[in-house]
């Protein structure tokens, strides 16, 4: 079955520091691939996704390109901020069938002044 | 444009009590997910509706666990005779009428259930 991998937690960074939280999948065909991320006490939101290989998603300073070679999609940050620290998941999804996404467990980034 | 509402956001149950959990999805968005998270965990997809119709359950307990999506009002999560094992924070999401093409799945705040 499809399933997705996420480096393990917790990650802690200095301000400025560049980040990369690795992700990996399992899937088959073409999935759709995203970064959610989860503030203290809220829900999730978009960060970025990318729909095809070699895609690339972007927002808020954040980047992840889709690898079907590598089946991964490690996101990564040149500069992080403390506003950036939060829970970061990586999901997949198909287009096909009942479009469920699949999340990996979580990584907890800490951002230290 | 409202963003997808939950109610309660917290929820304490005894356990053998029922717990109701409500999700309004946003405006035009027919479809709807519901997703549990365990603490420390990533979320688990639980089941997908539309109005009137479950269209995928394979994530839900076999037993206890029940959801609907009616023609009017919010969609429901019903968990009937709850153990401290229900204790999460359940999410939903929706999304409009699936196409085929990329789409997108907005989540609400959740509601954290306690069970005591």
């Amino acid at each position: 079955g499809n399933s997705v991998t996420q480096m393990e937690g917790p990650v802690t960074l200095s301000e400025e520091a560049f980040l990369t939280i690795n992700c990996t999948y399992t899937a088959t065909g073409y999935p759709s691939l995203f970064w959610y991320v989860q503030y203290p006490g809220e829900g999730l939101q978009l960060l970025l996704k990318a729909t095809k290989a070699d895609d690339k998603g972007s927002n808020k300073g954040f980047e992840a390109t889709y690898r079907k070679e590598t089946t991964s999609f490690h996101l990564e940050k040149g500069s992080v901020q403390v506003s950036d620290s939060a829970v970061y998941f990586c999901a997949l999804t198909h287009i096909q069938g009942a479009q469920k996404l699949v999340f990996g467990q979580g990584t907890r980034l800490t951002i230290n002044p | 444009n409202a963003g997808v509402m939950q109610n309660p956001r917290h929820l304490v149950r005894r356990r053998g009590q029922e717990a109701r959990l409500r999700c309004s999805p946003m405006k035009g968005h027919s479809h709807v997910y519901w997703y549990r998270q365990l603490p420390e965990e990533g979320l688990k997809f639980m089941v997908y509706l539309q109005k009137e119709n479950i269209i995928d359950e394979s994530g839900m307990p076999k037993e206890r666990f029940s959801a609907e999506f009616p023609k009017e009002g919010p969609s429901i999560l019903r968990i009937q005779q709850v153990v401290r094992g229900d204790s999460a924070a359940y999410f939903c999401a929706s999304s409009l009428p699936l196409t085929g093409a990329s789409y997108e799945q907005y989540f609400g705040p959740g509601t954290r259930l306690t069970v005591t």
